[in-house]
Parts: C-alpha cells; sequence; structure tokens
C-alpha cells in the first residue's frame, strides 16, 4: 500500500495563480482531510470529508476548495493565492466512528511557497 | 485563541534520560488526546492516544498521562534514544466538534547521545 501520497512536493506560485494540491489514498478510508502547518500554529483543519460527494469547512477554510468525487481523492484547491497561504500542506486520511476518525495517517506534505 | 497549547518549544534530553512533553488544553468538550510525531520533511505519525476515562495509557516507552481536572497531559519517553528526536504534536478532539482534531504548536525534541 502507498498510504496517503500528495503531489507536488512544492510548488513556487505568485499571488493571484491558482493551483491544486493533489491528494490521494489506498486505504478506503471514509475521512479524509486537509491542514496547514505554520511555525507555532500546529496543524490546522482547513477542510475535511466524511466520504464520497461530502465535504465540510474546518477552522480555515478562506481561499481553498475541496471536492471528494471518489473515496481515494481529494484535492485541494487554491482560487487565487495570497502570501498568507505560503504554508506546508498535509492530507490525511482515516477510518470514521469514535476515536478511529482520530487516528490519522498522514501524507508527506506540499510546501507552497506564494511570492 | 488556541484551545491546545504546547508551551516549550524546544525540549533537549540526553539518551537514556526521562522526556516529559506537556500540554494544556481549554475546551472542557475535549474528551479524547492523542500525540503525533513528526521527523523532517515527512507527515505526522500517530503515536499514542488516551480518551478521558482513563488517566493513564502506556505502550512500550511511551507513556501520556491526563489530568482533566487542571485540563494537563503529559507524554513521557523512558528512556529517550536518538530517534525520538522529532516535533511532537498534542492533539484534542470531542463528540461536540464532531471529533475533528485541534493541534498543539508542537514540542521540538532533541535527544543527545
Amino acid at each position: 500500500n502507498a498510504g496517503v501520497t500528495q503531489t507536488p512536493k512544492f510548488q513556487v506560485l505568485k499571488t493571484g495563480q491558482s493551483m491544486t494540491l493533489q491528494c490521494a489514498q489506498d486505504m478506503n478510508h471514509e475521512y479524509m482531510s486537509w491542514y496547514r502547518q505554520d511555525p507555532g500554529m500546529g496543524l490546522r483543519l482547513i477542510h475535511y470529508s466524511v466520504g464520497a460527494g461530502i465535504t465540510d469547512q474546518g477552522e480555515v477554510p478562506n481561499g481553498y476548495n475541496v471536492s471528494r468525487s471518489t473515496t481515494e481523492d481529494f484535492p485541494l484547491r487554491l482560487l487565487s493565492a495570497a502570501p498568507s497561504q505560503t504554508s506546508v500542506y498535509f492530507c490525511a486520511s482515516s477510518w470514521s466512528g469514535d476515536h478511529s476518525q482520530e487516528t490519522q495517517y498522514f501524507g508527506p506534505g506540499t510546501r507552497l511557497l506564494v511570492l | 485563541d488556541q484551545q491546545v497549547k504546547q508551551n516549550s518549544p524546544s525540549l533537549s534530553v540526553q539518551e537514556g534520560r526521562i522526556s516529559i512533553l506537556n500540554c494544556d488544553y481549554t475546551n472542557s468538550m475535549f474528551d479524547y488526546f492523542l500525540w503525533y510525531k513528526k521527523y523532517p520533511a515527512e507527515g505526522p505519525t500517530f503515536l499514542i492516544s488516551i480518551s478521558s476515562i482513563k488517566d493513564k495509557n502506556e505502550d512500550g516507552r511511551f507513556t501520556v498521562f491526563l489530568n482533566k481536572s487542571a485540563k494537563h497531559l503529559s507524554l513521557h519517553i523512558v528512556p529517550s534514544q536518538p530517534g525520538d528526536s522529532a516535533v511532537y504534536f498534542c492533539a484534542a478532539s470531542g463528540k461536540a466538534a464532531g471529533n475533528k482534531l485541534t493541534f498543539g504548536g508542537g514540542t521540538r525534541v532533541l535527544v543527545k547521545p
């Protein structure tokens, strides 16, 4: 099993550009989520999904869109990149249900720099 | 306002000694707590968890203690090994918040040989 994969590993964008961060998992997990990690802030939840066709906002959703058309894939779209979106982005997946959801498997991350 | 705080950004310990990492939370609705470990250029990995109905959970060299009245949890690593050098994140969740994770800011641990 590849687990959770993310592409690209690193990306540089100019302010105003858009892009999609890809995330895929091969564990048939229902729950998938996107986090951003900033120094001293830990990981903050951007968006999450409890299954195909169902998404919801997390703590910091502004400027990001998601969709979940299949169980495996959960792409994150930056609509118009801003320097404040410079961060490391992690995708994670897990089983749904009490305390299974919290034990999440993380991808290796995408480092994004917005100039 | 951070609901989960790790007040020590870094910790240095000698190999073989105990590492103690601390975490405080403010939301009394949290009922499940976890520690994740992160190496550079990798994603976090789950380490250990504890439910609010317990005050201690042990897994090999790792023990998590929960003090609900103080809204405080700690992770003990005994004995510490150089491979334990990493960033450790405390996280909390609660049914009222849909079991979504809230993370602390992380503590960087360096274990010196």
